[in-house]
């Protein structure tokens, strides 16, 4: 019974480069929501997606990110040109369906990323 | 813009103890109020609230939701320093299941 899972767990990158997370959410699950995680904050929502659809991107900055859920695979958060201030963790959680009463998401381990 | 609030920030008291922690919120479209335990990795979840005066309970740990007065509080009874760890109230909101978290609430529970 395999969680949800993120890979990395840590990414190291120069600025001007360019991130790719991955999260494959719990076997079923079809929803998988993207947060941030800055040093002592709270996580703040980027993006929620269903397969081949993203649903509400309103917590992702307009320029350098995007993410996607294909049909087959996992989910994808790329930051392009990274700069110092994405470094943050980046957790993913998948949840089975939206509109249930009972909504719990599932986290993965996270995505810690530096930006040397 | 929706908003959740956590206090206190911090907190350390020490084993033994009862500790509670607050977490107010003001959002649209309010669906369930979510309590999670975050210890240096993912959040595990402890409890989801959707109706007021209904208290959730599990071991030593307990919430209740107040929807009149838009806040819920995370009780903790007799604390053992396993229980350190960062404390995060998230409100669900709309069909979508969008949560906004709030900074959280770390508790340290010395021996």
């Amino acid at each position: 019974n395999a969680g949800v899972m993120q890979n990395p767990r840590h990414l190291v990158r120069r600025r001007g480069q360019e991130a790719r997370l991955r999260c494959s959410p719990v076997k079923g699950h079809s929803h998988v929501y993207w947060y941030r995680q800055l040093p002592e904050e709270g996580l703040k929502f980027m993006v929620y997606l269903q397969k081949e659809n993203i649903i509400d991107e309103s917590g992702m900055p307009k320029e350098r990110f995007s993410a996607e859920f294909p049909k087959e695979g996992p989910s994808i958060l790329r930051i392009q040109q990274v700069v110092r201030g994405d470094s943050a963790a980046y957790f993913c959680a998948s949840s089975p369906l939206a509109g249930q009463s009972h909504n719990e998401q599932f986290f993965g381990p996270g995505t810690r990323l530096t930006v040397l | 813009e929706d908003k959740v609030v956590q206090s206190p920030l911090s907190l350390v008291v020490h084993e033994g103890d009862t500790v509670t922690l607050n977490c107010s919120y003001e959002v649209t479209n309010f669906r369930s109020l979510l309590w999670y335990k975050q210890e240096k990795k993912a959040p595990t979840f402890l409890f989801m609230l959707t109706s007021s005066g209904i208290e959730k309970k599990s071991g030593r740990l307990s919430s209740i939701l107040d929807k009149k007065e838009l806040f819920s509080i995370l009780n903790i009874t007799a604390t053992q320093t396993g229980d350190s760890a960062v404390y995060l109230c998230a409100v669900e909101v709309g069909a979508a299941g969008k949560s906004t978290f709030g900074d959280g609430t770390t508790l340290t529970v010395k021996p």
